[in-house]
C-alpha cells in the first residue's frame, strides 16, 4: 500500500506570496492533520481534516487554511507568506477520527524569501 | 495544558551500546503516547505506540517503550544500537479522552552513534 505522498517536495516563494500545498493519505485513510516543522518551534499542529470538515485548529494565524476532499486529499493554503513561514509543512494521514496512529508523509519543504 | 520533555537534547552512543531516550508528559486524562523516528530529510516513521494495557511495548526496529503512570514517562529503549539508528526521535501524546488526532510533540533528541 502507498504511503502517504506530498507534494510539491520543495517550494521556494517570496514574502507577500501564498502558496498551496498538497497531500494524499493513505488508500482507505479519511484523517487528515498537518505540522509545521522548524528548528526553534519543533513539530506543532496545524489542522485536522475529517470527512471534509475540519475537526480541530492549533494556534496559527488566520493565513493558514486547508481543505479536504471528498477523496481524503488534503490541501493548505498559506497567504501572504511571511519570512517565519519558512518551514517543513508534514500531513498526516490515519485510517478514523480521532486518536489512531498517524502515518506521516516526507513533508514540503518551504523556503520563503 | 499537555506537554511534552525530553531532557537530551543530543544523544551519542556507541554501535552496540544500549540506548535509553526519556520523555516525560503533563498531562492528567487519559494520555496515548508514541514514539516517531526522523531521518534527514524524511517524515516520520512510527516506532510504537501505548494506548493502554501491558504498560511495556514493542515496536519496529527491535525498539520498545515502557508507560509509568507515576512518573509521567514513556521512555524509549533499545538493547543494542545500529548505525543506521542515528535519526532524531519524538515523543509525542494524544488526548484519548478526545476526539482528536492532535498530537503534542517534544522537542526532539538527536541520537548519533559511534562506530
Amino acid at each position: 500500500k502507498a504511503g502517504v505522498t506530498q507534494t510539491p517536495r520543495y517550494l521556494i516563494k517570496t514574502r507577500g506570496q501564498q502558496v498551496t500545498l498538497s497531500c494524499s493519505p493513505i488508500s482507505g485513510h479519511r484523517s487528515v492533520s498537518w505540522y509545521q516543522q522548524t528548528p526553534g518551534q519543533g513539530l506543532q499542529f496545524l489542522f485536522e481534516y475529517f470527512s471534509e470538515t475540519q475537526r480541530n485548529k492549533g494556534n496559527f494565524p488566520g493565513r493558514f487554511s486547508g481543505r479536504q476532499f471528498s477523496n481524503s486529499r488534503s490541501e493548505m493554503n498559506v497567504s501572504t507568506l511571511e519570512l517565519g513561514d519558512s518551514a517543513l509543512y508534514l500531513c498526516a494521514s490515519s485510517l478514523k477520527r480521532g486518536v489512531y496512529e498517524q502515518y506521516f508523509g516526507p513533508g514540503t519543504r518551504l523556503t520563503v524569501t | 495544558a499537555q506537554s511534552v520533555t525530553q531532557p537530551d537534547i543530543h544523544i551519542t552512543v556507541s554501535e552496540g551500546a544500549s540506548l535509553e531516550l526519556r520523555c516525560n508528559y503533563s498531562y492528567g486524562a487519559t494520555p496515548y503516547l508514541f514514539w516517531y523516528v526522523q531521518s534527514p530529510g524524511q517524515g516520520l516513521q512510527l516506532l510504537l505506540k501505548y494506548f493502554s494495557g501491558d504498560t511495556l511495548v514493542q515496536g519496529i526496529k527491535g525498539f520498545e517503550a515502557e508507560f509509568k503512570r507515576s512518573q509521567s514517562s514513556f521512555n524509549l529503549r533499545k538493547p543494542s544500537v545500529h548505525w543506521s539508528d542515528a535519526a532524531e526521535y519524538f515523543c509525542a501524546v494524544a488526548d484519548g479522552s478526545s476526539n482528536t488526532g492532535k498530537l503534542i510533540f517534544g522537542q526532539g533528541t538527536t541520537l548519533q552513534v559511534k562506530p
